[in-house]
């Protein structure tokens, strides 16, 4: 497998524009995670879907985001109208279940300037 | 105050020496998660535990859980070790993930 894979690597957008980040699990994988972190604030937990159900999303900012998992193999994390304040690496990472081991994929880098 | 304390913040070491990483929680949990994160970014996970010890190569973490505390050591440390170690405390209730602030570690040659 090839782990979790995430796209964009890089996304420089303007403030006010609309970002979807995406993220393919390994494939199996019962639970995923969304993560942002930055130096303020370090890792946090964003949201986490369960069997494609959205478990937890108290760690979701504001509503200008939301996540989505259509299906088993894909999720979608988007932010609509961006911010500066957005810029950040997100993290995606999948786990056989909520509470055992979870593979990170390499993050999106995001700049809104 | 965090729920989930790390120390120290930083960390340079000579070359072979013993390190160990602290992480002490106020939460219950069902597992303790720690990670290591890379200077390009990555994120690796090392170990989930709830009880005992775990060893891989020369990594071992342990955890004591009637003092909410858990340990990473690196024996034989070496500059590729050099990374921030994150420890991530999984409550046993409402399904929250808290995190430490990480440790950056440096390894000299």
């Amino acid at each position: 497998d090839a782990g979790v894979i995430q796209s964009p690597r890089h996304e420089v957008t303007e403030m006010g524009q609309e970002v979807t980040l995406r993220c393919k699990p390994i494939s199996g994988h019962n639970s995923l995670f969304w993560y942002r972190q930055t130096m303020m604030r370090g890792l946090e937990l964003l949201i986490y879907f369960n069997n494609n159900v959205p478990i937890d999303d108290s760690g979701m900012p504001e509503d200008r985001f939301s996540a989505k998992m259509p299906n088993a193999s894909f999720s979608t994390l988007k932010i609509q109208p961006s911010e500066p304040r957005d810029s950040a690496v997100y993290f995606c990472a999948s786990s056989l279940y909520w509470n055992t081991e979870a593979f990170f994929g390499q993050g999106t880098r995001l700049t809104v300037v | 105050k965090n729920e989930v304390e790390q120390s120290p913040q930083n960390l340079t070491a000579q070359e072979g020496e013993f390190i160990t990483i602290n992480c002490s929680y106020s939460v219950g949990i069902s597992a303790l998660h720690w990670l290591q994160q890379h200077p390009g970014g990555g994120i690796v996970s090392l170990f989930m535990l709830s009880s005992g010890k775990k060893k891989h190569g020369r990594l071992i973490a342990t955890i004591n859980i009637q003092e909410k505390h858990s340990s990473l050591h690196i024996t034989a440390s070496h500059p590729r070790d050099s990374a921030v170690y994150i420890c991530a405390a999984l409550t046993n209730t409402g399904n929250q993930f808290y995190f430490g602030t990480g440790t950056s570690l440096t390894v000299i040659p």
